[in-house]
């Protein structure tokens, strides 16, 4: 088992470039979220998904998009990038009332 | 709404005991405890369910308070791989998305 892979691990990008983070989960767990993490503010909820076809907004979703087509997939897009935007991402799933797994990260600088 | 956690840090000796709290202004479904080490993904811990039920091993367990939404995290007889920090994640309603507090970073020296 993989768990949750993220990718890229690094990502440079120049300020109104978009991009899509990418995120899969292997142990076909029905939610998925997108966190964002910036010192001193914990983990703050981008967008997130209970299902295939399903998303919502969480807490900062100005900026992002997400889509939920499999259960396995949840990519990230950023439409035009911002130096706010700079931050450690993170995918996580779970499978119902259990604890999230989380993916290793994906560390985003917005020049 | 953001949970509150307290205290935001702690330091510790070896074999210390150490209590984190996280508080909520919204009816809880439930709560989650997770531990990050610094450049980790955070790792679960635990999650407490509606009923107050106190979980967890012998060195580190939760319980969690109904009534006033809130949910303590104790750390007995501390070891240095416990150093990290803590976060509290609730949910209001089955099927939503953890909101997470701003964490409680941990230090344990020997």
């Amino acid at each position: 088992n993989a768990g949750v892979t993220q990718t890229p691990k690094f990502q440079v990008l120049k300020t109104g470039q978009s991009m899509t983070l990418q995120c899969a989960q292997d142990m076909n767990h029905e939610y998925m979220s997108w966190y964002r993490q910036d010192p001193g503010m914990g983990l703050r909820l981008i967008h997130y998904s209970v299902g295939a076809g399903i998303t919502d907004q969480g807490e900062v979703p100005n900026g992002y998009n997400v889509s939920r087509s499999t259960t396995e997939d949840f990519p990230l897009r950023l439409l035009s990038a911002a130096p706010s935007q700079t931050s450690v991402y993170f995918c996580a799933s779970s499978g119902g009332s259990r604890g999230y797994t989380f993916g290793s990260g994906t560390r985003l600088t917005v020049v | 709404q953001q949970p509150v956690q307290s205290p935001q840090a702690v330091i510790l000796r070896e074999g210390e005991d150490a209590v984190i709290n996280c508080s909520s202004s919204k009816a809880l479904y439930s709560v989650h405890w997770y531990r990050q080490k610094h450049g980790e993904a955070p790792v679960f811990l635990m999650i407490l369910l509606k009923g107050g039920e106190q979980k967890g091993h012998e060195k580190i367990s939760a319980s969690f308070n109904e009534k006033k939404q809130q949910s303590s995290l104790y750390l007995t007889a501390s070891q240095l791989s416990y150093s990290g920090t803590y976060f509290c994640g609730t949910a209001s309603q089955a099927g939503t998305a953890l909101i997470f507090g701003k964490g409680t970073t941990l230090s344990v020296s020997s």
